[in-house]
């Protein structure tokens, strides 16, 4: 069974460009979650969807957003990059997303904004 | 908001002996908690969850977790260490509010001597 895809895996954009980084979840699984992490802030919450819904927003500005499509698939957007938005963005994807079901993680796309 | 502590940075501990990996957690309600580990340049891997039920969790290679209530502690152990478990391990808990987000502690890089 194929795990989590995440693609590219590395990316290099300059300040002020956008970015759209791409997450294929295991098959059946139904909720998408991203997450940010960093050497200094740790994984951070982005946004959870479930079929198609936003249903969480962590704390982030309106630079980042995602949409979920019917197969599930998902995709994340950065506008405007800023240098501190160089990261490893992890998407994750679980069957129910309810509460008690583990998150099965991509190997992540790492950002370097210049 | 849930939270989850890790107060060691890094644990060392020789091959072959006993390994603990610390986690205290806040939550409102009764929690979910999570253990991944993480390899260099990877994703997150599932270890293993409490839900509800024994307070000893068994999950992947060999590794366990205690629930303690009272406490509020959720601690990673493993019988005998092995260099392959050289790696950055993370504790998570959700709460049952229907806020599906997963918030992680901080990550302890465990280094396991030959």
């Amino acid at each position: 069974k194929a795990g989590v895809t995440q693609t590219p895996r590395y990316l290099i954009k300059t300040r002020g460009q956008q970015v759209t980084l791409s997450c294929s979840p295991i098959s059946g699984h139904r909720s998408v979650s991203w997450y940010q992490q960093t050497p200094g802030q740790g994984l951070q919450f982005l946004f959870e969807y479930f079929s198609e819904t936003q249903r969480n927003k962590g704390n982030f500005p309106g630079r980042f957003s995602g949409r979920q499509f019917s197969n599930s698939r998902s995709e994340m957007n950065v506008s405007t990059l800023e240098l501190g938005d160089s990261a490893l963005y992890l998407c994750a994807s679980s069957r129910t997303g309810n509460e008690g079901t583990e998150a099965f993680f991509g190997q992540g796309t790492r950002l370097t904004v210049v | 908001a849930q939270s989850v502590a890790q107060p060691e940075d890094q644990v060392n501990v020789a091959e072959g002996n006993p390994l603990t990996v610390k986690c205290t957690y806040s939550v409102s309600g009764n929690p979910y908690l999570f253990w991944y580990v993480q390899y260099p340049n990877r994703g997150l891997q599932f270890l293993l969850k409490y839900i509800t039920g024994d307070n000893l969790v068994k999950g992947s290679y060999g590794f366990e977790a205690e629930f303690n209530k009272s406490q509020t502690s959720f601690h990673l152990k493993k019988p005998s260490a092995l260099v392959s478990d050289s790696a950055l391990y993370f504790c998570a808990v959700r709460d049952m509010n229907g806020n599906n987000r997963l918030a992680f502690g901080k990550g302890n890089q465990v280094v396991v001597i030959p």
